[in-house]
């Protein structure tokens, strides 16, 4: 069964780094979304990418963050100047059209020191 | 915004006996309802989904039912295994044809005692 994968599974990264997290989503999907979770909490909505471009944003998703597609299978996160509260596990999931069912990927556990 | 409230956070049953997972939503204009299995290590799994047009929904064990009236949705395991032991968590979303994000809950975790 396709599946969305993600690397690297974990990311230990100073803070005031730049860090980049790399999806593949489903080769058929055209939807692209970024999660995060804080240990212990609930999965938040981060980001939302279609047709190249952000479909949606949560107030989480401040100018650090940014998001692209740089060739036909993978989709990126990029935090610019990363902060300890940025730890957490980032999921990528994506969906073969908009309301449709999203698919995750295992996640990447991205530590901030 | 949409707010998710899920419960139980913890859900110990005996293994053969059924598990009911709650949850509810505030945004009356949320359509999309889905549940997701996650196992230690894991991204979130699919396990079902409901949108706002059906009331009730069933595959095998699972089956997760909606009241837009009350705006609660809850799901539904039957004959509890031991692989059903993970956390499960809620979501909703308002799906208009476009990347619409997920509101999630706070998950339950559930245990299946032997």
């Amino acid at each position: 069964e396709p599946e969305v994968t993600q690397t690297p599974s974990h990311q230990v990264t100073q803070m005031g780094q730049e860090v980049i997290l790399r999806c593949v989503p489903i080769s058929n999907h055209l939807y692209f979304y970024w999660y995060r979770q804080i240990l212990g909490q609930k999965v938040e909505f981060l980001v939302s990418f279609y047709n190249n471009e952000i479909s949606e944003k949560s107030e989480i998703f401040d100018d650090q963050f940014s998001v692209e597609r740089p060739d036909g299978s993978n989709f990126t996160l990029k935090i610019r100047s990363t902060k300890l509260e940025d730890s957490a596990m980032y999921f990528c999931a994506s969906s073969v059209q908009g309301g449709q069912p999203q698919h995750f990927g295992d996640g990447t556990r991205l530590s901030i020191l | 915004g949409e707010n998710v409230e899920q419960h139980p956070s913890t859900l110990s049953v005996q293994e053969g006996d059924s598990a009911v997972i709650k949850c509810t939503y505030s945004d009356s204009a949320s359509n999309y309802f889905p549940w997701y299995k996650q196992e230690l290590g894991k991204g979130p799994q699919l396990i079902i989904d409901i949108r706002s047009n059906v009331g009730e929904k069933k595959d095998q064990r699972i089956a997760v039912t909606l009241n837009k009236t009350a705006k609660h949705f809850s799901l539904h395991i039957t004959e509890t295994q031991p692989e059903d032991s993970a956390v499960y968590f809620c979501a909703a979303s308002m799906t208009g044809g476009g990347a619409d994000g997920l509101t999630f809950g706070k998950g339950t975790h559930l245990i299946i005692q032997p």
